[in-house]
């Protein structure tokens, strides 16, 4: 069964660097999604992408983060200047169509030190 | 925010069968998905209603009532593997693109011998 699939696994990264998160959605999948959790927290949303560019973007999609899609196959969430509280899971997800469900990844675990 | 409700947690019998709610605010509701996680892991797509009534997959069912705000998933013949965090998503609006998915905190549900 085809799976969205994520690298790294996880990362460690020292405070005010840059990370870049990739993702490789299911080829037949339209739309996009970043979706983190912090340990212990529930999943909250970052961002949707469909037809190359950003849908909609929550509160904490702010400046800092931004997202891409280099190639046919790629999407990448770019975290600058990261922070102490921007350690979490980031979940990449993707479905096929509108209102279809989202398959997610297995996750990045980010720790900032 | 949209304010997603599920109990915390859970604890049910090997055989038996485990009825887990979630309510959710009415407005601009469009679509409801039920998400297993075992911790540590990704998010696993159960169940999805967008209409009222009950869907049916084998052990697993979910139902919906739109005008209540509130759905449940129903576990059959529990197994000590169904031990996880049920998560409750719904999407709101309809603007193309915008799938985006508010969670609740999930149910944490123990499976006993």
């Amino acid at each position: 069964e085809p799976e969205v699939t994520q690298t790294p696994s996880h990362q460690v990264t020292q405070m005010g660097q840059e990370v870049i998160l990739r993702c490789v959605p299911i080829s037949n999948h339209l739309y996009f999604y970043w979706y983190r959790q912090i340990l212990g927290q529930k999943v909250e949303f970052l961002v949707s992408f469909y037809n190359n560019e950003i849908s909609e973007k929550s509160e904490i999609f702010d400046d800092q983060f931004s997202v891409e899609r280099p190639d046919g196959s790629n999407f990448t969430l770019k975290i600058r200047s990261t922070k102490l509280e921007d350690s979490a899971m980031y979940f990449c997800a993707s479905s096929e169509g509108d209102n279809q469900p989202q398959h997610f990844g297995d996750g990045t675990r980010l720790s900032i030190l | 925010g949209q304010n997603i409700d599920q109990p915390t947690e859970m604890t049910a019998t090997e055989g038996a069968i485990v009825q887990i709610n979630c309510t959710y605010q009415t407005s601009g509701f469009n679509g409801l998905f039920w998400y297993q996680q075992h911790a540590g892991e990704a998010p696993t797509f159960l169940s999805y209603n967008v209409l009222d009534g009950l869907e049916e997959k084998g052990r697993f069912s979910s139902f919906l009532s739109r005008s209540k705000g509130y759905s449940y998933l129903l576990l059959k013949e529990l197994q000590m593997k169904d031990s996880a965090s049920y998560l409750c998503a719904v999407r709101f609006g309809a603007q193309t693109g915008a799938n985006n998915l508010f969670f609740g905190t999930g149910t944490r549900l123990t499976v006993i011998p």
